[in-house]
């Protein structure tokens, strides 16, 4: 059974600082997605990374996958407040070509204070 | 921008009874997937769809759900007999597919059983 786990499961941390999101998994995938979930909405798509070394950034945030290593990452930049949310990785692993069912990551739950 | 919704945003209902819950994917999307989140934790997989059949299914899934693409635009999740547990928020997500590519989420359905 496939098994995600981010950490750290809660993040409090100032504006302007850089901190990292792990994600780890137990199954060989090369199919990782990134969401941000806001408190009581629904889950954005951050980040698609589809291959070993695959790296992308949008604005302050930059995710990177380590398929050998079984990680991804996603990293802040220089936090601003609107950055406060829940961030989930999640992983397909092995589902039917095309059938994508994806495995959820415990969520990191991020604060950045003024 | 496309989006997927989903009705009713908020359902309370008595235990035992029958709710459907109902998602109207992107429309040229081809998949589509439930998902579920118990309150505070992290997103679970319920089912994927695809040619007007279940595809794949997770162990929460049991013989009390069942799904349904009733005409062209609508996707319907249906619990027959509720129980408190099933108290969560319900997500329909869509995806065009066949490669792979990031999946959409709805806005949710907050079921609350009494």
């Amino acid at each position: 059974e496939l098994k995600v786990e981010q950490n750290p499961l809660f993040l409090s941390m100032q504006e302007g600082k850089n901190y990292t999101i792990y994600c780890n998994y137990s199954t060989t995938s090369d199919r990782l997605y990134w969401y941000r979930q806001d408190p009581g909405k629904s889950l954005e798509s951050l980040f698609v990374l589809l291959s070993n070394g695959a790296v992308k950034q949008e604005g302050r945030l930059m995710a990177s996958l380590d398929t050998k290593a079984r990680l991804s990452t996603l990293h802040i930049t220089a936090a601003v407040h609107d950055l406060s949310a829940t961030y989930f990785c999640a992983v397909d692993a092995g589902s039917n070509f095309g059938n994508e069912k994806l495995t959820f990551g415990t969520g990191t739950r991020l604060t950045i204070i003024p | 921008e496309p989006e997927v919704t989903q009705t009713p945003s908020h359902q309370v209902t008595q235990m035992g009874q029958e709710v459907i819950l109902r998602c109207v994917p992107i429309s040229n999307h081809l998949y589509f997937y439930w998902y579920r989140q118990i309150l505070g934790q992290k997103v679970e997989f319920l089912v994927s769809f695809y040619n007007n059949e279940i595809s794949e299914k997770s162990e929460i899934f049991d013989d009390q759900f069942s799904v349904e693409r009733p005409d062209g635009s609508n996707f319907t999740l249906k619990i027959r007999s509720t129980k408190l547990e099933d108290s969560a928020m319900y997500f329909c997500a869509s995806r065009f597919g066949p490669s792979y590519n990031e999946q959409f989420f709805g806005p949710g359905t907050r079921l609350t059983v009494l």
